[in-house]
């Protein structure tokens, strides 16, 4: 059971940056998932969730209107597209797995990171 | 400022017990359930309680928690070196409509 995101890296203030997390070992398409967030020396920070199907989403307000979650069931894939970056934005982002009898993140990836700089 | 409060920082000795707090307010901690999360610096967090006080398979019983009325606490008996790491407390929080973190606390083992 894995979760491995990718697509994180160096992207300049108001810029665009689209990072994945690639799943296996479940039933992805059963799941609701989520990305949290880790700026440098600071706590995890939760940043959005998807449903099962697709079809609901939620977002920190830091983030509304900037970010967009989504997923590809047939892919196994989470994705979030980020959208004028800033630099306090900078943060490994980490892709999580919702358990729904938990109601908690049972399974986590290793994180990308991302950097807001010029 | 994370809207659920942890001391910054906890330490004990080998063989020790410890605790950390996690205080909220009615729209999380006081109506929603209280996960604990560990947290090493550059790995995948990991699930230690859900359900206020309910370990996944395979967390020790070392590790226990509880809940009540807006606040929540870890208690770690038989401290050990491996358990020096971040821990974090989560929660729903229905009137934001969005996950809280606590802000972590650090733990050191002496």
């Amino acid at each position: 059971v894995h979760l491995v995101e990718s697509g994180g890296g160096l992207v300049q203030p108001g810029g665009s940056l689209l990072v994945s997390c690639s799943t296996s070992g479940f039933t992805f398409r059963s799941y609701w998932m989520h990305w949290v967030r880790q700026a440098p020396g600071k706590g995890l920070v939760w940043v959005s969730r998807i449903s099962s199907d697709g079809s609901d989403t939620t977002y920190a307000d830091s983030v509304k209107g900037r970010f967009t979650v989504s997923r590809d069931n047939d892919q196994n894939t989470l994705f979030l597209q980020m959208n004028s970056l800033r630099a306090e934005d900078t943060a490994i982002y980490y892709c999580a797995r919702e358990d729904p009898y938990a109601d908690a993140f049972d399974l986590w990836g290793q994180g990308t990171v991302v950097t807001v700089s010029s | 400022q994370s809207l659920l409060t942890q001391p910054p920082s906890a330490s004990g000795t080998p063989g020790q017990r410890v605790t950390i707090s996690c205080s909220g307010s009615s729209s999380n901690i006081g109506s929603k359930a209280v996960k604990w999360y560990q947290h090493l610096p550059g790995t995948a967090p990991k699930l230690l309680i859900y359900r206020n006080s309910e370990r996944p398979s395979g967390v020790p019983d070392r590790f226990s928690a509880s809940k009540s009325g807006t606040s929540a606490s870890l208690a770690i008996s038989g401290l050990q070196s491996e358990d020096e790491a971040d821990y974090y407390c989560a929660a729903w929080d229905g009137s934001l409509n969005a996950w809280l973190f606590g802000g972590g606390t650090k733990l050191t083992v002496l």
